[in-house]
């Protein structure tokens, strides 16, 4: 029969324009989230965190928005350039160790 | 810092047969992570150490597989007998544990044929 991938969601944007990338998490206790950046063919890259006591947290060119009350996360990429296509996952965090639980990700594509 | 530094790069082996992915970390960091990738489940977290010591494997498919720490600075990844089903992209993560996330190797991508 036909395997079934996940469904990976896709975002085009001009270069240029902003972009925003949502994620729900799935453990209302999580009190941690990372955005990873992943290239074809690499491992994931860290680009910004932001814990459970923040709402937004802002970096180069990159935003975080966190949500408690709906488990929502968003990335903003300001001016996304052509090196921003990539697939963007979500992470969360809970419990007494380190280890984060990854989303599905989505692809992002920036048209020049 | 080399980063974290995964081999091989691509496996391509026969089913059946016994598979050992490698990872070194970077130095310094106390925690250790091997993550699965694929399209139909995405990055699965397998199993993680801290300070060389197992604390989670409840990500560990079966028995088939099994994962050593034997210091600081190494760890494997061991697929007995290996199944076509477990083709994958595995990826190794490091940290210092606190703020900043993992440090991911390249990945070995394996295919069982």
């Amino acid at each position: 029969g036909e395997s079934v991938g996940l469904h990976l969601p896709t975002l085009s944007v001009q270069e240029g324009d902003n972009s925003i990338i949502n994620c729900a998490y799935s453990n209302s206790a999580s009190d941690y989230f990372i955005w990873y950046k992943q290239e074809s063919g690499k491992g994931p890259q860290f680009i910004i965190d932001i814990r459970s006591n923040m709402d937004k947290r802002q970096g180069q060119r990159v935003t975080v928005l966190l949500n408690k009350t709906v488990k929502h996360l968003s990335l903003q990429i300001a001016a996304t350039q052509p090196g921003d296509s990539a697939v963007y996952f979500c992470a969360e965090n809970y419990g007494t160790g380190n280890q984060f639980y990854f989303g599905t990700g989505t692809s992002l594509t920036v048209i020049p | 810092d080399a980063g974290v530094i995964q081999s091989p790069r691509h496996e391509v082996t026969e089913m059946g047969q016994e598979v050992t992915l490698r990872c070194k970390p970077i130095s310094g960091h106390n925690s250790l992570f091997w993550y699965r990738q694929t399209m139909m489940r995405g990055l699965e977290l397998l199993i993680y150490f801290n300070n060389n010591v197992p604390i989670d494997d409840s990500g560990m498919p079966e028995d088939r597989f099994s994962a050593k720490m034997p210091n600081a600075s190494f760890s494997t990844l061991k697929i007995q007998p290996s199944e076509p089903r477990d083709s994958a992209v595995y990826f190794c993560a490091s940290s210092l544990g606190g703020a900043g996330g993992y440090t991911f190797g390249s990945g070995t991508r394996l295919t069982v044929v």
